[in-house]
């Protein structure tokens, strides 16, 4: 069964720093993986999708990355801004399923002004 | 513009009573969807429709129904079944359901027990 993981579940970092947001997966056998945004009491954005056979997505100031052998992604943020506060989701597409996304917790992220 | 709507944004319910999740979209999608958020859980799959007149039960449809009359709507009846409603209910749709074909949200619902 598939079960994906995000750690840690909150993280607070200053105005400017580079972070990296992780994602780990217990079955590499995916089709996808999408990393979204979701701001307090809204609904999910979607950031980046990254197709199983590639490596890594980028989107301005985003990039995430796909390593299906050791099942982890990670999304990294350079250049942190307050705006960038919000809760990161990652969620896996299963190869065997053409419907189902199977999600991660979340990381809650804060940036300090 | 085109997107999701839900309604009502709060919602309370009574002991014993159904409540009625509203899911609206403008997007022609034909793929619609309802997930369960809960603190420190990922979404979890409720109910989704490919097409108009056709629904399948997701991981954790107990104590919900759908109906999908037509295109545009996807209504959530949470019944009294459902012992612990007290959640975030999320709509989506899509194109279809095919992997490559992204899922666009509403901003939500939030139920509470009274």
């Amino acid at each position: 069964k598939q079960e994906v993981t995000q750690i840690p579940a909150a993280l607070s970092v200053p105005e400017g720093e580079n972070l990296v947001l992780n994602c780990s997966f217990t079955d590499s056998a995916i089709y996808n993986l999408q990393w979204f945004r979701q701001d307090p009491g809204k609904g999910l954005t979607s950031l980046l999708l990254i197709q199983s056979s590639q490596r890594e997505q980028t989107s301005g100031r985003l990039n995430a990355s796909l390593d299906k052998s050791s099942g982890r992604s990670t999304l990294y943020i350079a250049a942190s801004q307050p705006g960038d506060s919000a809760t990161y989701l990652c969620a896996v597409r299963r190869a065997d399923s053409n419907y189902q996304l199977i999600w991660g917790a979340g990381t809650k992220l804060i940036i300090k002004p | 513009d085109g997107g999701i709507t839900q309604s009502p944004k709060y919602l309370f319910r009574k002991e014993g009573q159904n409540v009625t999740l509203s899911c609206e979209q403008n997007l022609n999608h034909d793929a619609m969807y309802w997930y369960r958020q809960d603190p420190g859980q990922g979404l979890r799959l409720i109910y989704y429709s490919q097409i108009v007149n056709d629904f399948q039960k997701g991981d954790i449809a107990e104590g919900y129904s759908v109906s999908r009359e037509k295109k545009e709507s996807f209504p959530l009846t949470v019944t009294s079944a459902q012992k612990n409603p007290t959640a975030f209910y999320l709509c989506a749709s899509s194109i279809g359901t095919a992997g490559d074909q992204p899922q666009h949200f509403g901003d939500g619902t939030r139920l509470s027990i009274l």
